[in-house]
C-alpha cells in the first residue's frame, strides 16, 4: 500500500532545482507532501486532490497525474533551508494514509 | 495557540509494561491520528479518529488501543510493550478528512528494553 518515492536521496547546490516523485499502485483521493528535519515533526507543504485542486505554500509546486496515480514535487532555486527528508502521503481510503519511505535532500552552499 | 501537544517526550519501558501516550490539540480539529516512525522510515498509521467518539484501525494497529476522550484529546495505549514497539510516535490532527493538511505534534521517543 505504501507509495514508492524516488529518488531516495538528492544532493544539490544552492539555487539548483530538484524533482521528487511519488507513485502509488492504488487509486488516490489525495496526495500530501511533508518535509521533516532531523529530530523534528513533519511540516505540511502541499495537498493535491483528485479533480485538480491544490493547496500549499507559494514557493512549492507539485503535480498529480490521476491516471497514473503519480505525483511530483518541484523544488526550484533551492535554499539551504530546503534540506530535510520529504515524504509523500497518499490517501487511498477514508482517512487512511500511507506514507512513502522518504527522499533525503541535502542542499549545500 | 499551542497546536498539537504530546506527553511524554521520552519514555523507556521494560518489556511487558504498559503506558499511555497523551495527545491534545487546540485547533478545534475533527480528525486525529497516531503514527509511528521507525529509524530511517516513513510514517505508518496506527489508528485514527475521524470525529469525536469514533476510532478506526490504520495500517499497524496490533498491540495498541486508542481513546478519543473528547474533541481535543486522543490517547494511545500500549498494554504490554514489546521491543518491536520501540519507535517515535507522532500524533497529528486535521480539520476534516479530505483536502486538509495534518498538523503534527513534536513526537514521543519510546524505547522498550
Amino acid at each position: 500500500q505504501q507509495p514508492v518515492q524516488s529518488p531516495q536521496a538528492v544532493i544539490l547546490r544552492e539555487g539548483e532545482d530538484a524533482v521528487i516523485n511519488c507513485s502509488s499502485s492504488k487509486a488516490l483521493y489525495s496526495v500530501h507532501w511533508y518535509r521533516q528535519k532531523h529530530g523534528e515533526a513533519p511540516i505540511f507543504l502541499m495537498i493535491l486532490l483528485k479533480g485538480g485542486e491544490q493547496k500549499g505554500h507559494d514557493k512549492i509546486s507539485a503535480s498529480f497525474n490521476e491516471k497514473k496515480q503519480q505525483s511530483s514535487l518541484y523544488l526550484t532555486a533551492s535554499q539551504l533551508s530546503y534540506s530535510g527528508t520529504y515524504f509523500c502521503g497518499t490517501e487511498i481510503d477514508f482517512n487512511k494514509f500511507y506514507f512513502g519511505s522518504g527522499t533525503k535532500l541535502n542542499v549545500k552552499p | 495557540n499551542a497546536g498539537v501537544t504530546q506527553t511524554p517526550k521520552f519514555q523507556v519501558l521494560k518489556t511487558g509494561q504498559s503506558m499511555t501516550l497523551q495527545c491534545a490539540q487546540d485547533m478545534n480539529h475533527n480528525s486525529m491520528y497516531w503514527y509511528r516512525q521507525d529509524p530511517g522510515m516513513g510514517l505508518r498509521l496506527i489508528y485514527y479518529s475521524a470525529s469525536e467518539g469514533t476510532t478506526d484501525k490504520g495500517e499497524v494497529p496490533n498491540g495498541y488501543n486508542v481513546s478519543r476522550l473528547n474533541k481535543r484529546e486522543f490517547s494511545l495505549r500500549l498494554e504490554s510493550a514489546a521491543p518491536s514497539q520501540t519507535s517515535v510516535y507522532f500524533c497529528a490532527s486535521s480539520e476534516e478528512r479530505l483536502g486538509y493538511e495534518q498538523y503534527f505534534g513534536p513526537g514521543t521517543r519510546l524505547t522498550v528494553t
